[in-house]
């Protein structure tokens, strides 16, 4: 079963565009954890939120959790067309707790 | 650093046929994974190992599948025989048991297309 939940499926924007996705998941987390899939590839580890944290940086990126509502968002600042891949939010339900992702979102950046 | 290795990249069989996928992890990487990923969907746990100990294999179907990780580094996933529904890309992961709740990292996947 699949804990996250991200919004929308599918996101289509002009390069430069800022692109923000949603993530909800449905039990309490240890960290939620935001990766990359270029297509035909691995996943890649973007970034990783714990859930006494609120926000995290990381370049262009920008992670927001609400625990009170059980959700994230990943922001990508002034896109590009190199983020043009599907994004995974994933969870970690507690300690020592198996990884579970969400069934992605599809961004596409036109040039 | 070699990042995880797996092969082969892509493989095509008949139903009822063996296949089996190989993934090296990355050196000290103490914990593996298997997942599986259907076309659109994210990735799904079928194995997950400390060293050689499989501690999580609820999700794998084990009528038909089978894995192992002789001397806790190498790992062989291997599915027999294989059904139309198989098809999909088996990813391997790898993490630091240091950091147990850490981000995981992945290799480039195995396309299975079964006929």
């Amino acid at each position: 079963s699949q804990q996250g939940e991200e919004d929308p499926q599918a996101l289509s924007i002009q390069e430069g565009e800022n692109a923000t996705m949603n993530c909800s998941y449905k039990t309490s987390i240890n960290n939620l954890q935001w990766y990359r899939q270029n297509s035909g590839r691995g996943l890649v580890h973007l970034i990783l939120i714990r859930s006494n944290e609120r926000e995290k940086h990381s370049g262009r990126l920008r992670v927001t959790l609400d625990t009170s509502k059980k959700s994230s968002s990943l922001l990508i600042t002034a896109s590009r067309a190199a983020d043009t891949a599907s994004y995974f939010c994933a969870t970690v339900p507690g300690a020592n707790s198996k990884l579970t992702f969400g069934k992605g979102i599809t961004l596409s950046v036109r040039p | 650093e070699a990042g995880v290795v797996q092969s082969p990249r892509y493989k095509i069989i008949e139903k009822k046929q063996p296949v089996a996928f190989w993934c090296n992890p990355i050196s000290g990487h103490n914990t593996l994974y298997w997942y599986r990923q259907n076309l659109g969907q994210g990735p799904e746990l079928l194995i997950r190992y400390e060293n050689e100990e499989a501690v999580d294999d609820s999700q794998l179907p084990k009528d038909r599948f089978s894995a192992e990780r002789l001397k806790g580094v190498d790992s062989t996933l291997k599915i027999q025989p294989a059904e139309l529904g198989d098809s999909a890309v088996y990813l391997c992961a790898s993490s630091s048991s240091l950091v147990p709740t850490g981000e995981l990292f992945f290799g480039e996947g195995s396309r299975l297309t079964v006929l």
